[in-house]
Formats: C-alpha cells, structure tokens, sequence
C-alpha cells in the first residue's frame, strides 16, 4: 500500500523558514518523479514544485520560485520542501504528491498546515 | 500560469447527472491529453478520479466520465449518489513540468 506521510508544519513567523518531509513507502520511491501541492484555508488547489525521480529536475511555480527549495533522499524514501522567507500567502495545508508516469498525481499525503503568522 | 477555469458549484438530485467543465487555453488543456480530475471530501487528502481526459483508476465507479473539446474538458457524473457531494478540480499539465488546477467546483446532491 502506498503510503506518504508529511511533517513539519507549524506555526512560524512572517520572513521565516521551515523544512516539511514526506516518508514514502509502497512503491519504489526512486523510480518516481514527486511533487508539493498546497491548498490555503477554503481555497483550491495550488501547484507548487516537482523533482525528477533521481532529483537532477526540480519545478517550481512562480509563486515560490527563489523561497522554495525541493529535494529528496532516495536512500531514506524521503521527500523535502525547504520553504524561506514566508509570508502569509504562504499559510497552507502542504500535500505530498505521487507521479504517475508524468501524467497524473496518484497518490496523495494527508498534508501539513502550514501557518505564517505573528 | 492562471488557474483553469470552473463553474463554483453545481448540484442535482439523486439519480440525476451533473457536468462540470474546466476550461483552459492551447498552452494547457487544449495542448495535452493530460488532463486529470480529483475529488476531496471535506477535511480529507485529493482522490484522483480521472486521468488521460477519459481513463478511471481502479476503483472509481463507471458513473464519472470524462471528455475533452478544443481547451476545454469536462466531468460528468452519472446517477448521482450522496457520496458524490464533494469538490472537484481538474488538474492539465501545461509544459515544462508545470501543472496546473482549475479553480474547484463544489458539488450539492440536493
């Protein structure tokens, strides 16, 4: 069974940092490219970032291009998202996105909030 | 890259059918066959429920179809259940490892 569990949401400060996981199992995580998608509070859904299956690919949306850094470890099935200098638009539940052969997301975490706030 | 467009809401009565369109431009929807629909129930993680305009996954049952014309692709579901009030958004890939969602429909099974 596929599995994506996110960490590291919380609260933190406008301007500030914080590094989210996401623990794969289930599948050959080397094999598949990932991806970040957020949804802020009673909005929709909103693209963020994707890495290639071996990481030398990385996307990101405009919205968080030279804030976010996405990378991965597949010796410990783990995906990253480095997210820096945040502000309140960037208040979110995170999620943790599975690719299935560049097509479509298959698999999804049960996602991380996110809250920038003073 | 702007959101794909959605209807806010549609509804309709157990039994009935409803369609939601998500219309895109040729560098999006109508540029790619990768168009792909989700489902989220309140609270809860995005299902996929279409892929490739037209394919179910496993599991999801023959009531939702999907199409495509020109930049524009639609959901129908068939036989509306209670189970089916939820939201959905599309989802088209638009080039360079981009994607991107429509703005979300939510759905009312009156």
């Amino acid at each position: 069974e596929v599995q994506l569990v996110e960490s590291g949401g919380g609260l933190v400060q406008p301007g500030g940092s914080l590094r989210l996981s996401c623990s794969a199992s289930g599948f050959t995580f080397n094999n598949f490219a990932l991806h970040w998608v957020r949804q802020a509070p009673g909005k929709g859904l909103e693209y963020v970032s994707a890495i290639s299956y071996d990481g030398s690919s990385t996307y990101y949306a405009d919205s968080v291009k030279g804030r976010f850094t996405i990378s991965r470890d597949n010796s410990k099935n783990t995906l990253y998202l480095q997210l820096s200098s945040l502000g309140a638009e960037d208040t979110a539940v995170y999620y943790c996105v599975k690719d299935h052969s560049a097509s479509y997301f298959d698999y999804w975490g049960q996602g991380t909030l996110v809250t920038v706030s003073s | 890259q702007s959101a794909l467009t959605q209807p806010p809401s549609a509804s309709g009565s157990p039994g009935q059918s409803v369609t939601i369109s998500c219309t895109g431009t040729s560098s999006d929807v109508g540029g790619y066959n990768f168009v792909s629909w989700y489902q989220q129930h309140p609270g809860k993680a995005p299902k996929v429920i279409m892929y490739a305009i037209s394919k179910r996954p496993s599991g999801v049952p023959d009531r939702f179809s999907g199409s495509k014309s020109g930049n524009t692709a639609s959901l129908t579901v068939s036989g509306l259940q209670a189970e089916d009030e939820a939201d959905y958004y599309c989802s088209s890939y638009a080039g360079s490892n981009n994607y991107v969602f429509g703005t979300g429909t939510k759905v009312t099974v009156l």
